[in-house]
C-alpha cells in the first residue's frame, strides 16, 4: 500500500474561508503532483512539482497555490474558498523508475457552501 | 477532442464473467498505457501498465495496446465483486504529464 497521505479527507467551509489541504509521502519521491476530480470526469492536473522548491501550475487553471520546503510535504492553498472550488482534490507522487506509476492518495472533498 | 476517450458505463455484469474495458486515444506520442482502478472514496492504484504496443498479463488481467488503431484494453476473466471499482486509463508520452480517461465504473453482481 502506497504511504501517502492527505488531511482532512473531508471538509465543508464557507465561501472567503482561506484553507491548506495537506498532503505528505513517505516514499521519498522527488515528484509530486496535485489533481483536482469531478465525478464521471478526467483527473485534471492543478500542480507538480519536480523536488524541493520547484513547482509548477498545471493544465487546468486553478486560484491555488502550492509550496515545496521537504521532500515529503506538498500543501496545497486557497486564499479564499468559492463553490466553484467543490471537488476531490488528490495529491500523488510518482516512482523513480517513471512518472506513469503514480502512487494516490485517499484525496480529499471539499465543499465549500 | 479529449487525449483519451472512455465509455463512463456503467458497465454490470454477473459474477464470473470477462470484463471488456476500452480506452481509444489521440496523441501518438504516446508510449506508456496504464490502468488505474479506484473504489469509492479512495484514490486510484496503478493495476497494470505496458510500453508501446503488445499485451502484458497479470493474473485475472490483461492489457492490451494496439498502436495502430491507437485503442487500449483492459480484460478481467473471472470477474468477482471486488472488482467493482471505476477503472481508469491513461497515457504517458515517456515525459512529464499523464493525460486520464473519465473512468469507466463497473459492477460485478454475486
Amino acid at each position: 500500500e502506497a504511504d501517502i497521505y492527505q488531511t482532512p479527507r473531508y471538509l465543508v467551509i464557507g465561501t472567503g474561508k482561506k484553507i491548506t489541504l495537506e498532503c505528505s509521502q513517505t516514499m521519498g519521491h522527488d515528484k509530486m503532483y496535485w489533481y483536482q476530480q469531478d465525478p464521471g470526469m478526467e483527473l485534471h492536473l492543478i500542480h507538480y512539482s519536480y523536488g524541493v522548491n520547484s513547482t509548477e501550475k498545471g493544465d487546468l487553471s486553478s486560484e491555488s497555490t502550492v509550496s515545496r520546503i521537504r521532500t515529503e510535504h506538498f500543501p496545497l492553498t486557497l486564499e479564499s474558498a468559492r463553490p466553484s472550488h467543490t471537488s476531490q482534490y488528490l495529491c500523488a507522487s510518482s516512482d523513480p523508475r517513471g512518472d506513469y506509476e503514480q502512487y494516490f492518495g485517499p484525496g480529499t472533498r471539499l465543499t465549500v457552501t | 477532442q479529449k487525449e483519451v476517450e472512455q465509455d463512463p458505463g456503467p458497465l454490470s455484469v454477473p459474477e464470473g464473467a470477462i470484463v471488456s474495458l476500452n480506452c481509444t486515444y489521440s496523441n501518438s506520442a504516446f508510449q506508456y498505457f496504464m490502468w488505474y482502478r479506484q473504489y469509492s472514496r479512495k484514490g486510484p492504484e496503478l493495476l497494470m501498465y505496458t510500453y508501446s504496443s503488445g499485451n502484458k498479463e497479470d493474473g485475472r488481467f490483461t492489457a492490451q495496446v494496439d498502436k495502430s488503431s491507437k485503442y487500449i484494453s483492459l480484460f478481467i476473466r473471472d470477474s468477482q465483486p471486488s472488482d467493482s471499482a471505476t477503472y481508469l486509463c491513461a497515457s504517458h508520452t515517456g515525459g512529464f504529464k499523464t493525460i486520464f480517461g473519465a473512468g469507466t465504473r463497473l459492477f460485478v453482481k454475486a
